[in-house]
């Protein structure tokens, strides 16, 4: 059974760090691009990141580039988002999502069930 | 706000159709494919259209999909309760640094 499973979530202030992962079964992780995508309390779905399958090519969206890091280890099918300088407007869940494809329009086929990232004074 | 502009909204009765516009630019819909998720509250979203106007295995074929332009749309034909979501179309942005983009959201009601 294909399934992405995120965990790491919780939380913290303003200004702190976190990492998320998210744990691949069910298919060949090293074969498919990965990303992130967060949404916001009672908000629409937001684009973080992704990383290509061969590590080589990596994007961010502006509203987190220089803050947060996506990674990824094919050897223990997971997946991971660093972020740090957190700030309030961050407060999410956080979604992992498998691209179906090579190409840069290929939608998410797979996702998990998401991870809860607040982040209160 | 969202790169891609949907209606916030649209509701139909049972058996009915509706469509949900998804309005982009050159740089988005005009030259990539466009996805459509489903999201039922409280539940992760789920792709029902790739490629502009295929389904993936399991979807209906009452959920249809089309581009034209720099517009795509989303066509739900026999509405049922269990199709009262919200939902996002989505594409790859090439502008810029490029990014991965989608729209604001259209929540669906069944009256």
């Amino acid at each position: 059974q294909v399934r992405l499973v995120e965990s790491g979530g919780g939380l913290l202030k303003p200004g702190g760090s976190l990492r998320l992962s998210c744990a691949a079964s069910g298919f060949t992780f090293s074969d498919y691009y990965m990303s992130w995508v967060r949404q916001a309390p009672g908000k629409g779905l937001e684009w973080i990141s992704y990383i290509s399958n061969d590590y080589t090519s990596i994007y961010y969206a502006a509203s987190v580039r220089g803050r947060f890091t996506i990674s990824r280890d094919n050897a223990q099918k997971s997946l991971f988002l660093h972020m740090n300088s957190l700030r309030v407007e961050d407060t999410a869940v956080y979604y992992c999502a498998r691209r179906s494809g090579r190409y840069q329009d290929d939608g998410f086929d797979i996702w998990g069930q998401g991870t809860m990232v607040t982040v209160s004074s | 706000q969202s790169v891609l502009t949907q209606p916030p909204s649209v509701s139909a009765a049972p058996g009915q159709s509706v469509t949900i516009s998804c309005s982009g630019s050159g740089s988005n819909i005009g030259g990539n494919y466009v996805s459509w998720y489903q999201q039922i509250p409280g539940t992760a979203p789920k792709i029902i259209i790739y490629d502009n106007d295929k389904r993936p295995s399991g979807i209906p074929d009452r959920f249809s999909g089309a581009k034209s332009g720099t517009s795509a749309t989303l066509g739900i034909a026999g509405l049922q309760t269990g199709d009262e979501a919200d939902y996002y179309c989505g594409t790859w942005d090439g502008g810029l640094s490029g990014s991965w983009v989608f729209g604001g959201g259209t929540k669906v009601t069944v009256l």
